[in-house]
């Protein structure tokens, strides 16, 4: 959506494999958010940033899960040693403060096989 | 308990029906969501409210602060608005989703 990008669209990964989501805002967007949705259900908050700091990764399911946002813009979702339970769409939303329009990237499907 | 309840989870109606898809929360927000996903694609904010009743297009939203709940109303239903739709909840910055509301307007 308009805002935010994505990216991969797709990813096929063989089980064990590392892979690497990529989410990049427009300008100005404060506050980021990562989501996993499996098939059928909402989305599943995993980790939250305000600028560069990570304020709550509650969410993330596992030690496997880590992200970054290092200069407050672009965010990395890394996922090491994917297993099958990994198997989700990943989506990204970003705000610009308080009581604003959320805008959320197309996310990114990741298939491990 | 999920912060977020949605109902019905699945939907069907014959075209030109009127549709009411609610959603209740737990927790105090300061703004609701109402948002469209469809197959495929990205997901799209269809509202955001705080107070009150928005409309646009064969759309409206409303929402009672005190009773937690919120409704999305389609009017005159096309089969172009199949799609799951989801509410989410404004927690200051956090927000949180509904499991979404499946639906399929028939021709």
């Amino acid at each position: 959506g308009a805002g935010v990008s994505q990216s991969p669209r797709y990813k096929v990964a063989k089980r064990g494999q590392d892979v690497a989501l990529r989410c990049d805002p427009i300008s100005g967007h404060v506050s980021l958010f990562w989501y996993q949705q499996a098939l059928g259900q909402g989305p599943e908050f995993l980790t939250y940033f305000q600028n560069e700091a990570q304020l709550d990764k509650s969410g993330l399911p596992s030690d496997r899960f880590f992200a970054e946002r290092p200069e407050g813009s672009v965010s990395t979702l890394k996922i090491q040693r994917t297993q099958q339970e990994d198997s989700a769409v990943y989506l990204c939303a970003v705000l610009r403060g308080l009581n604003t329009e959320a805008f959320f990237g197309q996310g990114t499907r990741l298939t491990v096989v | 308990k999920n912060e977020v309840e949605q109902s019905p989870q699945n939907l069907t109606a014959q075209e030109g029906e009127f549709i009411t898809i609610n959603c209740s929360y737990s927790v105090g927000i300061s703004a609701l969501h109402w948002l469209q996903q469809h197959p495929g694609g990205g997901i799209v904010s269809l509202f955001m409210l705080s107070s009150g009743k928005k409309k646009h297009g064969r759309l409206i939203a409303t929402i009672n602060i005190q009773e937690k709940h919120s409704s999305l109303h389609i009017t005159a239903s096309h089969p172009r608005d199949s799609a799951v739709y989801i509410c989410a909840v404004r927690l200051s910055e956090d927000m949180r989703f509904g499991a979404g509301t499946r639906l399929t307007v028939k021709p």
